[in-house]
Formats: C-alpha cells, sequence, structure tokens
C-alpha cells in the first residue's frame, strides 16, 4: 500500500520569502505524484504532477517540484511567495493502472506580510 | 465547462438520520469518485465508477454507505443511520477516463456534514 507523509503541518514565511513544502512517499512499485491546492471555501486544484521524465516539474503559480527517487520525495518550492498563496497543500500518489489518489495530511502556508 | 458541481454545501442532521448528497461531474467525463476529508487531515479515497460501473470501494465505505451513478452522469452518495464520526467534508472529483498514463480529477467544492 502506498503512503504520502507531509512532514510540517504548518508553514508560516514572510511575503517575498521562498517556502519548501515537504512531501515523503511510500510505495513498492512505481509512483505517480501530484500536489494539490486548496483555498479557503474552494475545491482542490492541481498545482503540478510528476508522471515520468525530467524529475523537475514546474507548475502553475511559480511553483515547482523536484522528484528524488532515491529520497523517495516530492519537495514543493517556490522562489518568492504572495499573501494570495496561503492555503493548504496536499500531496498525494497513484499508482500506475489505480485511479484512486492517496493523500498527505496537508501542510497550511500562511503568508505574513 | 462549468466544473464538478456539489448539493448541498452544508448538511447539519441529527444521529441516526439517512443523508443524501448530489455530484455533478465535468460533461463528458466517465470517472467519477469521492473522498472523505476529516479536519485536519488529506482526502480519503472511498469509492470511484467508471460510468455507471464501481469499480472500486474502499474499506472506509461502511455497509451505511452506498454510491450510486445510475446513468453514467450525477452520482449520489447516501448514508443511512448517521453517525457522529460521519462529520466530514465529502468531496466529489471526476476525470476524464480516457488513454494516457494518469487522470487528472478535477473536485468539486464538497458537502460538509455536520452529525448532532
Amino acid at each position: 500500500a502506498q503512503s504520502v507523509t507531509q512532514l510540517d503541518s504548518q508553514v508560516p514565511v514572510f511575503e517575498e520569502a521562498p517556502v519548501e513544502l515537504r512531501c515523503n512517499y511510500s510505495s513498492s512499485v512505481s509512483v505517480y505524484l501530484f500536489w494539490y491546492v486548496q483555498y479557503p471555501n474552494q475545491g482542490l486544484q492541481l498545482l503540478l504532477k510528476y508522471l515520468s521524465g525530467s524529475t523537475l516539474v514546474k507548475g502553475i503559480n511559480g511553483f515547482e517540484a523536484e522528484f528524488n527517487k532515491s529520497q523517495t520525495s516530492f519537495h514543493l518550492r517556490k522562489p518568492s511567495v504572495h499573501i494570495s498563496d496561503t492555503a493548504e497543500y496536499f500531496c498525494a500518489v497513484s499508482v500506475q493502472g489505480a485511479q484512486k489518489l492517496v493523500f498527505g495530511q496537508g501542510t497550511r502556508l500562511t503568508i505574513n506580510p | 465547462d462549468t466544473g464538478v458541481s456539489q448539493n448541498p454545501r452544508h448538511k447539519i442532521t441529527k444521529r441516526g438520520q439517512n443523508v443524501t448528497f448530489r455530484c455533478d461531474p465535468i460533461s463528458e467525463h466517465n470517472r467519477l469518485y469521492w473522498y472523505r476529508q476529516t479536519l485536519g487531515q488529506g482526502p480519503e479515497f472511498l469509492t470511484y465508477f467508471q460510468n455507471e460501473a464501481q469499480l472500486e470501494k474502499s474499506r472506509l465505505l461502511s455497509d451505511r454507505f452506498s454510491a450510486e451513478r445510475p446513468k453514467g452522469s450525477f452520482s449520489t452518495l447516501e448514508i443511512q443511520r448517521t453517525e457522529q464520526g460521519d462529520s466530514a467534508m465529502y468531496l466529489c472529483a471526476s476525470s476524464r477516463g480516457g488513454g494516457g498514463a494518469v487522470d487528472e480529477q478535477f473536485f468539486g467544492p464538497g458537502t460538509r456534514l455536520t452529525v448532532l
């Protein structure tokens, strides 16, 4: 079975500072990796995904993530955050042939002015 | 493309009552998923449909839960004899369901259930 661990439940940062949200997964088979964002009172929105190929994946809103197979990690980064990035971020995995997503517990990103 | 819609957005019920939620997927999306999200946790998979066929059910889906997608379009999730532990946000997602390595899931805003 697959599992996802988001190491930080809350991350406070100042506006225009860089941020990294950490995600580790466990799986005995190859996985696909995703980051979703959930703004207050809205549904989950896909930020980016890793399927294969280049381990550095670029997504929307200036976010990027790097797949590290040896460390089973898929950390999300942004070089300069904005107030509008305040949201809950979820890392998720799925395996080939399966349709369900397995989510981490989420990381609440708070941007301080 | 109007997105995935869910109704109602909020539901408050008393323990022991039955509740039903509806999900309307993005038109022409063949796959439909239900997830449950409790406070401070990520969404947990409940079940999914390919057209009208229910192809996978989680062990989280007890006998009190039933989901249907009768015509391969909208879906309903019913909870019978609700318990306080059923209080959660119920999320619906849909995906195109065509070929390709993975299918992007588009999520609705959710139905928040409170069982008193």
